[in-house]
């Protein structure tokens, strides 16, 4: 299987506590992409890796949320001192910027995080 | 500003019908790019169509087809002789030339019934 992979798939925790999940984008692709998706809503924008390099982090995204890409390769997303609110979908998607036209993002089964 | 409607919440059918997902869309670039995107039960967004502002041919897979239409800014997806397997909640989304995040509309749950 050469797609996004997303570790783990499901996550509970009590409120307070500190996740971390993972994402394996797809081999050749240099971009990486977090969303958060919570129920009846469309997957929203949180961050955004070329290669190593963070470029983007959306408002979403507060102090307790951090996301590395040490070696271009996989992604963590780390949620400290968690909140019910957090409670969500976490989906990892990735493409290439092989020209100048934005890729297709294809997308990982994603986490879901249920704090309580 | 960048946003997509989805106006149908949920829509149920029997099997063997036809069914059209409407997507509108706004945003001020001249140049970008519609998607959809089908969600079952398990969680994965898996991707379905892509289509950029500058063709607006209309397309056809299968039992699949898309209209776009540039002059009333909708994007939508037709599902011919529905099956049971196709019960999912779809997206449309938009990814301006200028950005690299997919702005999602709300999505609309599709149900069919055998």
């Amino acid at each position: 299987d050469t797609g996004v992979s997303q570790d783990p798939r499901h996550k509970i925790t009590k409120r307070g506590q500190n996740v971390t999940f993972r994402c394996d984008p797809i081999s050749e692709h240099n971009r990486l992409y977090w969303y958060r998706q919570t129920l009846g809503q469309g997957p929203e924008f949180l961050t955004y890796f070329q290669n190593e390099a963070q470029l983007e982090k959306s408002r979403l995204l507060s102090d307790r949320f951090s996301a590395e890409r040490p070696k271009g390769s996989f992604s963590t997303l780390e949620i400290q001192r968690t909140e019910q609110g957090d409670s969500a979908m976490y989906l990892c998607a990735s493409s290439t910027n092989r020209d100048a036209v934005p890729e297709t993002q294809y997308f990982g089964p994603g986490t879901r995080l249920l704090v309580l | 500003a960048q946003k997509v409607t989805q106006a149908q919440t949920e829509i149920s059918v029997v099997e063997k019908e036809d069914v059209t997902l409407d997507c509108v869309y706004e945003t001020r670039d001249t140049t970008y790019y519609l998607f959809w995107y089908k969600q079952p039960p398990s969680g994965e967004l898996v991707f379905l169509i892509r289509r950029n502002s500058f063709d607006e041919q209309n397309e056809i897979s299968g039992r699949y087809s898309w209209n776009f239409q540039k002059s009333t800014s909708s994007f939508n997806f037709t599902i011919t002789a529905s099956q049971v397997v196709d019960s999912a909640v779809y997206f449309c989304a938009l990814l301006a030339d200028s950005s690299y995040k997919l702005i999602f509309g709300s999505g609309t749950r599709l149900l069919v019934r055998p």
